[in-house]
């Protein structure tokens, strides 16, 4: 079984200021991993994913994420956030193989103060 | 392209009664999953439908069913409703994904549910 820990539940941070949103999987086997955004009142978005190869995957909204195998860690990361990017993030990993079922992590809520 | 679509958009309903939900997958997909995201929580995967079956299940007892239509849309019945199914329940479309390729999945805006 696969497990996903975001263990910020809650990031506020000033307009054009840097943020990491933080990330921890668990899985015995091979992982894809995602990272969703959920506006209010709105399904989710996919903001990026990894599947294979460079583990700096770049993303929507000039969003990036960097996959850390020896860590089990896919930090989410934007050098400078705008007020339109606060909502609420989802880390989210698949398994390699078989179906598709994906775990979603709790999420974090991104506040961006002016 | 419509996207994925869901209805109705909220629903209230009392304990023990039953419910029915819908979704359209986005054209071209032929795999629909659904989620329930409680308040305050991720999406929990519920069941996978592909060619008119349930291919696979999460950890949801069996009030929970549902249906794949030949024209690839979807439906979740919940049964005997608890206080504790009150959640946004998320439909989410893809292609098939056998080949464990990391498709993405589109996520249509969910059913509200209230259970009182």
């Amino acid at each position: 079984a696969q497990s996903v820990t975001q263990l910020d539940s809650q990031v506020p941070v000033f307009e054009e200021a840097p943020v990491e949103l933080r990330c921890n999987y668990s899985s015995s086997v091979s992982v894809y991993l995602f990272w969703y955004v959920q506006y209010p009142n709105q399904g989710l978005q996919l903001l990026l994913k990894y599947l294979s190869g460079s583990t700096l995957v770049k993303g929507i909204n000039g969003f990036e994420a960097e996959f850390n195998k020896s860590q089990t860690s896919f930090h989410l990361r934007k050098p400078s956030v705008h007020i339109s990017d606060t909502a609420e993030y989802f880390c989210a990993v698949d398994t390699t193989g078989g179906y598709q079922k994906v775990t979603f992590g709790t999420g974090t809520k991104l506040q961006v103060i002016p | 392209d419509a996207g994925v679509t869901q209805s109705p958009t909220h629903l209230i309903k009392t304990r023990g009664q039953q419910v029915t939900l819908r979704c359209s997958p986005k054209s071209g997909h032929d795999t629909v999953s659904w989620y329930q995201q409680a308040l305050g929580q991720g999406p929990q995967f519920i069941f996978q439908y592909y060619e008119e079956e349930e291919r696979q299940r999460g950890n949801f007892p069996d009030r929970f069913s549902g249906h794949q239509f030949p024209n690839y849309s979807s439906e979740l019945n919940v049964n005997a409703l608890l206080l504790g199914d009150s959640a946004l329940y998320l439909c989410a479309s893809s292609n098939d994904v056998r080949a464990g390729d990391g498709n993405e999945q589109f996520f249509g805006p969910g059913t509200r549910l209230t259970v009182l």
